[in-house]
């Protein structure tokens, strides 16, 4: 399957700041997808990014896809105590998701 | 959105013993998929488990140690046998959406083993 990277794997911010996570793969993604997990609690979808150079947000979160589908982003602006957690990407592919390895955020008050 | 849950929640088991996890869903879906996460890392997946016919298994997950049995469209069960504590993890169920262009998994909340 393919497979993606993720960095960085830990950000420790303070309540206020912006916080950004990476994804990056050799091969072209077919789509990427975000998740967030709570501490404690498990993987919820965020979002999926299919087309090159796609560009969501979500309130303060803005999701990107590269231009050559490589790699994506995550950045979450003015981060608060509940944006606290892991964040995932996961690539797609015809069979199943690959997921990175995650960046634990913690966001001090 | 699916809503899914998992029996049991967390145990505590011997080594050598065998565990069956549960995985119920709301609604009838294709695809169920089983994930094992250790304390601190990513999601790997187990194994893929569609109704009617054999799981499918990740390199490194042999249906011998992991039988899977998927008996209708909206339940799933994983065994997990003759553990080792090499076998403590949480493990998850989930299932994916693929209506209209979408591809979205949602999660059981996890059973979180601990053998010892």
């Amino acid at each position: 399957g393919q497979q993606v990277m993720q960095i960085p794997q830990y950000q420790h911010v303070q309540e206020g700041e912006d916080f950004t996570t990476y994804c990056n793969s050799s091969t072209t993604l077919s789509n990427i997808q975000w998740y967030k997990q709570r501490p404690g609690g498990h993987p919820v979808f965020l979002i999926q990014l299919v087309k090159s150079g796609e560009v969501k947000k979500q309130k303060r979160l803005t999701f990107q896809f590269g231009e050559a589908k490589k790699n994506s982003s995550l950045h979450i602006t003015a981060t608060q105590t509940t944006d606290v957690g892991t964040y995932f990407c996961a690539a797609g592919s015809a069979r199943q998701l690959t997921f990175g390895s995650g960046t634990q955020l913690t966001v001090l008050p | 959105s699916a809503v899914i849950s998992q029996k049991p929640s967390r145990d505590i088991c011997q080594r050598g013993t065998s565990l069956t996890i549960q995985c119920q869903v709301d609604s009838q879906v294709t695809m169920m998929f089983w994930y094992r996460q250790q304390p601190g890392q990513s999601l790997t997946l187990i194994a893929t488990a569609n109704q009617g016919s054999e799981a499918t298994y990740e390199s490194g997950f042999v249906i011998d140690k992991f039988p899977i049995s998927r008996p209708n469209l909206t339940f799933s069960t994983l065994t997990v046998s003759n553990m080792s504590p090499e076998d403590s993890s949480i493990y998850l169920c989930s299932v994916e959406d693929r209506g209209d262009g979408r591809r979205e998994q949602y999660f059981g909340p996890g059973t979180r083993l601990t053998v010892t």
